[in-house]
Formats: structure tokens, C-alpha cells, sequence
């Protein structure tokens, strides 16, 4: 049973749109939703956070959307930029355990 | 600062060989230490977490074990390889809240052959 998934492995945008990454979970328990950005054969970097008890939280061109009663997050990126394509991996904490979504692929074209 | 040290980056080891992963964290007390695993084309797996010196939790029953030695120390062991243990191994580690990401090593691209 998967408790994070990301129903999108891949997304393609062009420079200067918005790039919109989702995420849905299933586990209510949940009390903290992060997202990092992972590039091949490299750990995972710490994007952005947001408390369950919080509906958006914003740094830079990085903002990120929670929604409780549809269990789904998303993560907004104003304006996209070539330097953003990675992988972006959505994860949620309970008790200091984070659980990974499956990651999707974002391509920012020029 | 705090940095945080894993290695080899790559290793290739044959079936039923013993495998001694290092992990070490510096300039941070007392952190949460954490072993994932990433398969091809998948997220990350929790395989180990620690909150403290010999303080291990196993999420995933498996061919692996952890050790925490040292408060900023933590080790991912096998006795003896299978196929299945290939993949992408990371160390991570935190402090504070929920809201604070974890910090990940470079990460250990492990070929079981």
C-alpha cells in the first residue's frame, strides 16, 4: 500500500510557465509534507516544507499547496527555469519518518 | 558547517559477499540518522532509522542490518549479498521539526553481481 503516490513520472514545460508537480497521500497521520529535488546520482536536496496545519507556504519561485480533505499537495514553480529539471520527490513525516512518493521528472525546455 | 560524509560512491560486489556501508555527520549533535534505498525509477525505501547510539529501527525486513557506534556514525551491513540488495543507497540525516528536510549524503550506487 502506497501512502504517497505521484500519479505523474513526468512533466514538460516551457521556460517562464509555471511548472505544477502533485502529490496525493492517503495516511491522515501525516504532520509534515516536504519536497526535494534530486538530480542522477545524487542525493535528494530539501526543497520546501508545510505543517498539516498550514494551506500554503511560499519561498521564492517555489510555493507549495496543501489540501487535507482531498489529501493532495502540489508544488508550484514561478517562473520554470532550465536549471529546475530534476527529478522532484513529494514526501510526507509521521513520528520523524518521512515516506517518498515515486518521484516525477521535470523538464523545463528552453 | 554541517556536512554529512557517505562512501564508496560505487560498488560491485558479488552474490553472498558481506557489504559495509559508512555513513558520518559533522557539525551537528544528537541528529536523526536514516538509511533509504532507491530502486530504479522508484522512490526512496526507509530501510533503518536511528534517534540515538544503538538505537536502530528496522521498517523493512530484509538481508540488511544497522549499526549507530557513534552518535554520529551509522552503518548499513549484510553478511552476505543477494541480487535483490542492488540499488541506490542514501544516508540521511535531521534535527528539529518535521518542517526541516533531511540532508542527504552522495549516496552508494551498490551492484549486486
Amino acid at each position: 500500500d502506497q501512502q504517497v503516490k505521484q500519479n505523474s513520472p513526468s512533466l514538460s514545460v516551457q521556460e517562464g510557465r509555471i511548472s505544477i508537480l502533485n502529490c496525493d497521500y492517503t495516511n491522515s497521520m501525516f504532520d509534515y509534507f516536504l519536497w526535494y529535488k534530486k538530480y542522477p546520482a545524487e542525493g535528494p536536496t530539501f526543497l520546501i516544507s508545510i505543517s498539516s496545519i498550514k494551506d500554503k507556504n511560499e519561498d521564492g519561485r517555489f510555493t507549495v499547496f496543501l489540501n487535507k480533505s482531498a489529501k493532495h499537495l502540489s508544488l508550484h514553480i514561478v517562473p520554470s527555469q532550465p536549471g529546475d529539471s530534476a527529478v522532484y520527490f513529494c514526501a510526507a513525516t509521521n513520528a520523524g519518518k518521512s515516506t517518498f512518493g515515486d518521484g516525477t521528472t521535470l523538464t523545463v525546455k528552453p | 558547517s554541517q556536512t554529512i560524509h557517505q562512501w564508496p560512491a560505487t560498488l560491485v560486489q558479488p552474490v553472498g559477499s558481506p557489504l559495509s556501508l559508512e555513513c558520518t555527520v559533522e557539525g551537528t549533535s544528537n541528529p536523526n540518522l536514516y538509511w533509504y534505498r532507491q530502486a530504479a525509477g522508484r522512490g526512496l525505501q526507509l530501510l533503518f532509522y536511528s534517534i540515538g547510539i544503538d538505537q536502530i529501527s528496522s521498517e523493512v525486513p530484509q538481508n540488511l542490518s544497522a549499526s549507530r557506534p557513534q552518535d554520529r556514525q551509522f552503518i548499513l551491513s549484510s553478511k552476505k549479498l543477494l541480487l535483490s540488495d542492488s540499488g541506490f543507497y542514501l544516508c540521511a540525516w535531521v534535527t528539529g521539526t518535521g518542517l526541516n528536510g533531511y540532508t542527504f549524503g552522495s549516496g552508494t550506487r551498490l551492484t549486486v553481481v
